[in-house]
């Protein structure tokens, strides 16, 4: 079982549509969790940081939960700009991380 | 946030030569990190860069494979030896930064071919 485990996706959807993404991780002890967005053919870049109280940031809201061992990512009326990989990240001990295998997800007109 | 550098961004080279690549970050972090992400796939941790000691590697990668420089703290090197078609990848250079929430930054990438 892989550790960081999400959605294999892809996901297709019209714009304006809401879509969300799940992701389990199998290390209790695990300390931080992240959201975050790969366009094609660049680095990875932070989409926002998951709290166990949940946060949202605009269109965008996450969601921990440490007894399920589970978060989600929330995409409301869903852009163009939105096509991207989704990547989950958990992080442990001494900053390391790791990630999910990504969900695509493509916007469509 | 943190800004981070690479060189080269990318590279072709002959199978059985060595290439290294360098990161540079515009501020001072204690942990840096060098990643791979092989085509189609996530990223895979290779080992953590230990300012003034050796680095930590991870299941399956190995220090003669994979030598790492950390002189500072702002700077690392990464060296692919004696690559082979398979190391064809993009190397991922990252820090993380301390606060409430240690949040994680990477580098542009270096997209290597071996041929």
């Amino acid at each position: 079982r892989k550790e960081v485990e999400q959605d294999p996706g892809p996901f297709n959807v019209p714009e304006g549509a809401t879509v969300a993404f799940n992701c389990t991780y199998s290390n209790s002890a695990s300390q931080s969790f992240f959201w975050y967005r790969q366009d094609c053919r660049k680095e990875p870049k932070l989409l926002m940081s998951v709290y166990s109280s949940g946060n949202e940031d605009g269109r965008f809201t996450a969601q921990l939960n440490r007894a399920s061992q589970y978060i989600s990512l929330l995409i409301r009326d869903s852009k163009l700009s939105d096509s991207a990989t989704y990547l989950c990240v958990v992080t442990a001990n001494a900053g390391k991380s790791t990630f999910g295998d990504g969900t695509t997800l493509t916007v469509k007109p | 946030s943190a800004v981070i550098s690479q060189k080269p961004s990318r590279d072709i080279c002959q199978r059985g030569t060595s290439l290294t690549i360098q990161c540079q970050v515009d501020s001072q972090v204690t942990m840096m990190f060098w990643y791979r992400q092989q085509p189609g796939q996530s990223l895979t941790l290779i080992a953590t860069a230990n300012q003034g000691s050796e680095a930590t590697y991870e299941s399956g990668f190995v220090i003669d494979k994979f030598p790492i420089s950390r002189p500072n703290l702002t700077f690392s090197t990464l060296t692919v030896s004696n690559m082979s078609p398979e190391d064809s990848s993009i190397y991922l250079c990252s820090v993380l930064t301390s606060g409430a929430y240690n949040e994680q930054f990477f580098g542009p990438g270096t997209r290597l071919t071996v041929l």
